[in-house]
């Protein structure tokens, strides 16, 4: 798996987009770029994952840039119930059946 | 559909005894994974499972962990004898093979005073 960078910890205001970076300058071309997120005492929730195009779906919206070194997770409207720590995995489907988590990213959505 | 169901949700236990966790994957789920969460670690892949063999073991921190899948409807995580060090929350997770979304339970939290 090629390695991901997140900030360890980002804010974010109540009512406002929250925009969670990732950097995987190593991809390949055929790892997918994964997003989970993990509430506090709950186990990881998957949120969205993309190859190339951008992907939107009733969670999150994810942004992949052309030459696919980056990503990132935009939260449209962020609720204090989304305070959790999010994780970027990249993985190549069906080559590697497991996810491995980095640290993450904590996101603090404050009122 | 119940999701992913681990038993038990919290376990406090004496150094030196045998402890099993266990877990029910989604049906119609071919692979079954066990993590390992800690503060200090993080979260931590310690061995999968595809259609009931075990593929990697190679997070399995020693001999004393153990874990099988003798059907495709249940797993077991076993530590024995158990240690302060293994206190942690372990996850199960399963999902059909592919590109698709990682299903984990909700975590049994181990305490081994």
């Amino acid at each position: 798996d090629a390695k991901t960078t997140q900030p360890t910890s980002m804010d974010c205001a109540e009512g406002r987009a929250a925009n969670l970076p990732c950097n995987h300058s190593t991809i390949s071309g055929n790892e997918y770029v994964y997003w989970y997120r993990q509430i506090h005492s709950q186990g990881p929730q998957y949120i969205i994952h993309g190859l190339k195009n951008n992907e939107t779906n009733e969670m999150a919206s994810l942004i992949i840039t052309e030459d696919r070194k980056s990503s990132t997770l935009i939260l449209p409207h962020a609720t204090l119930r989304d305070t959790a720590v999010y994780y970027c995995i990249v993985r190549i489907p069906h080559l590697e059946n497991k996810l491995v988590f980095g640290a993450g990213t904590i996101l603090r959505v404050k009122s | 559909d119940a999701g992913v169901i681990q038993s038990p949700r919290h376990e406090v236990t004496e150094m030196g005894q045998e402890v099993t966790l266990r877990c029910k994957p989604i049906s119609g789920h071919n692979s079954l994974f066990w993590y390992r969460q800690t503060m200090m670690r993080g979260l931590e892949l310690l061995i999968y499972f595809n259609n009931n063999v075990p593929i990697d073991d190679s997070g399995m921190p020693e001999d004393r962990f153990s874990a099988k899948m003798p059907n495709a409807s249940f797993s077991t995580l076993k530590i024995q004898p158990s240690e302060p060090r293994d206190s942690a929350v372990y996850f199960c997770a399963s999902w059909r093979a592919g590109i698709g979304e990682l299903f984990f339970g909700e975590g049994s939290r181990l305490t081994v005073l």
